[in-house]
Formats: structure tokens, sequence, C-alpha cells
């Protein structure tokens, strides 16, 4: 099983809502990340959870708040959104510290978020 | 960070023709090069990757190709198809970093 599941698709919140995004693998990899990507830009990191630990957050805004309940699950907590957080969120997940590391990241396929 | 530039940004080719897109790196401690594939709607996957201990790596239609010295890596596709058409992404990555810091990213349309 390579995928990563995330939820929902897509998302419309008001700027004063509350929601939460949702990403799930079960290849027993230990490192997840959110990314977020704007239209016709690249994926830009936002946070990197090593063995359910925050390791990176890349000054993202205190209004995205991430949590990793466990080795399978990631969550990333909105409240109080701009509209240019308008964005698509995607997960990925990797292996840790295992030889052979392949370095590769498995990406789901996003949740799109519109924020009014 | 990183400083990683693609070129060029959009390319168009007629079905059967070559591809070749460019990714330039200013980390010369980087000694992992992947490329990644988006297609519309969906995620970024790999498609090929290399280490700094190899010249050029090939897989079928596609081969990438490094050069440390110059700090450039070239994605190379032959035969392209129109489900080639996508954006691809370079993300050069130095020793210990798990994450990945993707490259401008190029837009490939290939014209049946």
């Amino acid at each position: 099983d390579t995928e990563v599941t995330q939820t929902p698709k897509h998302l419309v919140m008001g700027m004063t809502n509350k929601k939460s995004l949702k990403c799930e693998q079960h290849m027993g990899h230990r490192a997840m990340y959110w990314y977020k990507q704007k239209a016709k830009k690249p994926p830009e990191l936002m946070f990197v959870y090593s063995y359910e630990k925050l390791s990176i957050n890349e000054s993202v805004p205190s209004r995205f708040s991430p949590e990793c309940p466990n080795s399978s699950l990631l969550n990333l907590h909105l409240h109080a959104l701009q509209p240019e957080d308008s964005a698509l969120y995607l997960c990925a997940s990797s292996q840790v510290g295992r030889r052979p590391n392949t370095g590769e990241l498995f990406f789901g396929e996003g949740s799109r978020l519109t924020v009014l | 960070g990183e400083n990683v530039e693609q070129h060029p940004s959009t390319l168009s080719v007629q079905e059967g023709d070559s591809a070749v897109i460019k990714c330039t790196y200013s980390d010369s401690a980087s000694n992992y090069f992947p490329w990644y594939k988006q297609e519309l709607g969906k995620g970024p996957q790999l498609i090929i990757d290399i280490r700094s201990n190899v010249g050029e790596k090939k897989d079928q239609r596609i081969a990438v190709t490094l050069n440390k010295t110059a700090k450039h890596f070239s994605l190379h596709i032959t035969e392209t198809q129109p489900e080639d058409s996508a954006v691809y992404f370079c993300a050069p990555r130095p020793p210990g970093a798990n994450n990945l810091f993707f490259g401008t990213g190029t837009r490939l349309t290939v014209i049946p």
C-alpha cells in the first residue's frame, strides 16, 4: 500500500471558522510533511514531523496548527485564516533513518482550501 | 536556503520529440537529486532520482544527468507522449536533510 490519503478534497471556510485537514498513511513511514501550493507555484514546505515530533516549522503563522496523534495520522488545524491562505495543501510521508533510505516523498492528492 | 531554478519554465514539444529540463542549484553540499512529476489535480510523484556518486541514470524513456561541478542536473524525456504533459519539479537535497525544497517548476505540454 503506497498511498497517502487526504481529507477533505475540497474545503470552503469563512475567516472565523475552525476546520481541520487530515492525512493518513499506512506505509510505516515515520516522517510526515505539510506543504502549501499556490496556483502555478512549487509546493512550499510548512511543517515536518519526525517520529511524531515536530522537527521543522518553516515560520508558519500560528493560525495553522499541526498535530501528529500517531505514526499514521497527521492533521492541520485551521483557525482565523485569511483569503490569501487559499491554496492546495499537500501531505507527504517518507522513511526516516532506515537503510536504504530512498529519500522519496509520497504525496497525497491534496486538500483544496478556499477561504472566503 | 538552497536557491533552485529550472529552465525553461514552459516547454511545448511535438509527440515523439525529446524534452530536456535543467535544474540549477546553489548548495554545493547537495548529494541527492530527484525529479518529481505533478499531473493536474494530483500531488507530485517521484519519477527518477540520482545520487552524487553517479553521473547519469536511465529508466526507459527518462534519464537524469548530473554535473556536480557546475551545480546543475537535467531531466531528459525521449519519445514524448501526451501523458508526459505535466509540471516537473527538481528538488536537490543536502545530506542529513529529510525534507524537500522544490525548484521553480517546468510545465511540459506534449502536442499530439
